[in-house]
């Protein structure tokens, strides 16, 4: 199946500082990438939909300028996390859309960014 | 609106014993359905879909399910769990009409009893 990685894979870091986020899909090109927000044992939060070349879409309830979403290529997408607080510490994983040969569209699931902010 | 329901939260079972994850759904219109699972501090991995045509669906590790679109539910069987199945394991919907957003539910954490 198709690929998708996440850069870093765990980060710490110190209140009022920014995070980047790296996801990329290895073998397929991802017009659109999705970012979840997972908490402790809870499911996943759909956090936004980036699409490459324009403005990613947020869900209700999230904050467009706090957590920044750039699609630059259609293999990768990047989550900047502004100003992190506390509060902000979670597991987020990205998806990308991948259509395959068949044209039937599957979600691929990064590994996962565990970011602690202290 | 879509919305996924797993029912149980967790889901004890011994060794090598069948085991089924129960899904239901709502929806208003045609459904795409999938399986994920996902080991402690990792992402999701796909386990099986279902799109269209047959209502059982094999996936990898041994996993089936079978869609039932009379009862809105998309449960997940395996017939012999082994340790290595302990996992979460989630279960999602996306509307199918080219709205690729993803509804999870909230999860089973299956735990293999040795």
């Amino acid at each position: 199946g198709a690929v998708v990685s996440q850069h870093p894979s765990r980060v710490i870091c110190k209140s009022g500082t920014s995070v980047k986020i790296e996801c990329r899909s290895l073998d397929f090109q991802a017009t659109t990438m999705f970012w979840y927000r997972q908490f402790p044992k809870k499911s996943l939060m759909l956090m936004a939909t980036s699409n490459e070349g324009s403005k990613a879409t947020y869900e209700q309830g999230v904050e467009k300028d706090k957590f920044l979403i750039n699609h630059a290529s259609l293999t990768l997408s990047t989550l900047t996390v502004t100003s992190a607080h506390p509060e902000d510490s979670s597991f987020y994983i990205c998806s990308a859309r991948d259509f395959g040969i068949s044209g039937q569209e599957t979600q691929y699931f990064g590994p996962g960014t565990r970011l602690l902010v202290l | 609106a879509q919305s996924v329901t797993q029912l149980d939260s967790q889901v004890p079972v011994f060794e090598e014993a069948p085991v089924e994850l129960r899904c239901n759904y709502s929806s208003s219109v045609s459904v795409y359905l999938f399986w994920y699972v996902q080991y402690p501090n990792q992402g999701l991995q796909l386990l099986l879909k279902y799109l269209s045509g047959s209502t059982l669906v094999k996936g990898i590790n041994g996993f089936e399910a079978e869609f039932n679109k009379s009862q809105t539910s998309f449960h997940l069987r395996k017939p012999s769990v082994h340790i290595s199945d302990t996992a979460e394991y989630f279960c999602a919907v996306s509307d199918g009409f080219g709205n690729e957003k993803l509804t999870f539910g909230t999860g089973t954490r299956l735990t293999i009893i040795p």
